[in-house]
């Protein structure tokens, strides 16, 4: 069964420094997303890209975030600066068509950002 | 405010035995919900997803039902087992623009032999 994939498993990072989070995402799916989930608390979604565009953003994903779609294949999200409650573990997820569409999204197994 | 959110953060069952899983939302525009499974270390994993036109959807040892006067969808898992044991969501479309979804703050469920 096709999956999502994200590379690092585990990053740690400096605080004020940059860090590039990547996914790839399932082939022949046109949504892509990026969640976060500070430990013991729930899933807050970030971002969502479609047509190598932002579709919608939380308030969450401020000026220091950023993502894009380099290649066919991955997908990245960019903190600038980090900052120590940038600390979390941070999903990527695809689906075929919106979830407004009725179509459920798959998530990769995260990244976890620890900054020191 | 949040919208979606759980009855319980813990459920704790005998293997065997059926689980029940609650969820109340209080956006009565939502027309589409999604059960996920959390495993410890794991992202989340879909299970099963309902839309607001049906009351009731089965799937492999698992049920969802829609209950839209009271708002409320719960997770039903038959013969559980302890492969079950997780953390477990719903989720809803963040709003009509249905890109993002909104998760609750999840049920651990515990299984034990």
């Amino acid at each position: 069964e096709p999956e999502v994939t994200q590379t690092p498993s585990h990053q740690v990072t400096q605080m004020g420094q940059e860090v590039i989070l990547r996914c790839v995402p399932i082939s022949n799916h046109l949504y892509f997303y990026w969640y976060r989930q500070i430990l013991g608390q729930k899933v807050e979604f970030l971002v969502s890209f479609y047509n190598n565009e932002i579709s919608e953003k939380s308030e969450i994903f401020d000026d220091q975030f950023s993502v894009e779609r380099p290649d066919g294949s991955n997908f990245t999200l960019k903190i600038r600066s980090t900052k120590l409650e940038d600390s979390a573990m941070y999903f990527c997820a695809s689906s075929k068509d919106r979830v407004g569409a009725s179509q459920p999204q798959h998530f990769g197994d995260g990244t976890r950002l620890s900054i020191l | 405010g949040e919208s979606v959110g759980l009855h319980l953060p813990t459920l704790s069952v005998q293997e065997g035995d059926n689980s029940i899983i609650n969820c109340a939302y209080s956006n009565s525009a939502s027309d589409y919900f999604i059960w996920y499974k959390q495993e410890s270390g794991k992202g989340p994993q879909f299970i099963i997803d309902i839309r607001s036109n049906m009351d009731k959807r089965q799937g492999q040892r698992v049920t969802v039902l829609l209950n839209k006067t009271v708002k409320h969808l719960s997770l039903q898992i038959a013969a559980t087992q302890p492969g079950d044991s997780a953390v477990y969501f719903c989720a809803e479309p963040f709003n009509q623009a249905g890109t993002a979804l909104i998760f609750g703050k999840g049920t651990t469920l515990s299984v034990s032999s």
